[in-house]
C-alpha cells in the first residue's frame, strides 16, 4: 500500500487553464504539506495543514489554493496556470506536533504548462 | 542566506572512491533527513537522524549528526554508478513551524 499517493503523476496543460493535484495519505498522520521543486531541484515549502487547519502559507500566489477535506487528504488547486508554474509538486505528511516525525513524501506530480 | 547549506553542489568521483556530502545549518537541527533523487523521479528516503552524535548506516551509506546538532554528513564508501543522483538534506529547524527546510542538493556523478 502506498503511504502518500499523489495523482496525477504527470500533467501537461495550457496556460490559463485551471488544474488540481490530489494527495492522500494512509499513515494516520496529522500534518500534510505541499512542496514545489523548481528546475534547479530546489525543494521549497508551499503549504502545510495540521488536522485540516492551515498552518503554513509561504509566499505563494493566490492562484494556488490548497483544500483539506479531512486530515488524510490535501489537494492543490491552481487557477490560471502560468509557464512559471511548471515544476514538480510533492505532497508529504508527518505525525506529531511541533516536530516533524515520520516525514513521508509522495512520488511527485510533474506539471508542465505550455 | 540559505538556512541549510549543502556542500559540495556537485561531485564527480571515480567508481570505488569514498565521498562525503555535508549539510550545515545556522540553527539547531531537531531532525535531519537525507534523501536521494534520480532524474525525473521521486525522493527516496535514506535515513533520519535526531540525536546529537547519532550515526546510521544503510548498505554503503553512513550519515552522522554532530554533537552540537547543527551539521550532518553523508558518507558513501566504495561508490558505485548506482549511487549517482541528487542528494538532498532536509531539516526540522528551530522555529520551523511544522516544516522541513531543504538544502539545494548535491549532484553526484560516479564514473565507471
Amino acid at each position: 500500500d502506498t503511504a502518500v499517493s499523489q495523482t496525477p503523476k504527470y500533467l501537461v496543460t495550457q496556460m490559463g487553464n485551471d488544474k488540481s493535484i490530489k494527495c492522500e495519505q494512509n499513515l494516520g498522520h496529522d500534518t500534510m504539506y505541499w512542496y514545489k521543486q523548481d528546475s534547479k531541484k530546489f525543494l521549497k515549502i508551499m503549504f502545510s495543514y495540521n488536522n485540516k487547519e492551515l498552518i503554513i502559507n509561504e509566499t505563494v500566489p493566490n492562484r494556488f489554493s490548497p483544500k483539506s477535506p479531512d486530515k488524510a487528504h490535501l489537494n492543490l488547486h491552481i487557477n490560471s496556470l502560468e509557464l512559471g508554474d511548471s515544476a514538480v509538486y510533492f505532497c508529504a505528511s508527518s505525525q506529531g506536533q511541533g516536530r516533524v516525525y515520520g516525514y513521508t513524501f509522495g512520488s511527485g506530480t510533474r506539471l508542465t504548462v505550455v | 542566506s540559505q538556512e541549510l547549506e549543502q556542500s559540495p553542489q556537485s561531485l564527480i568521483v571515480q567508481e570505488g572512491k569514498n565521498l562525503t556530502i555535508n549539510c550545515t545549518s545556522s540553527k539547531t537541527l531537531y531532525g535531519l533527513y537525507w534523501y536521494k533523487q534520480k532524474y525525473g523521479e521521486g525522493l527516496i528516503f535514506l535515513m533520519m537522524l535526531q540525536k546529537g552524535g547519532e550515526e546510521k548506516s544503510h548498505e554503503k551509506i553512513t550519515a552522522k549528526l554532530d554533537e552540537k546538532k547543527q551539521q550532518s554528513s553523508l558518507h558513501i564508501t566504495a561508490s558505485q554508478p548506482s549511487h549517482a543522483g541528487i542528494y538532498l538534506c532536509g531539516a526540522d529547524l528551530e522555529g520551523s513551524n511544522y516544516k522541513l527546510t531543504f538544502g539545494k542538493g548535491t549532484l553526484l556523478t560516479v564514473n565507471p
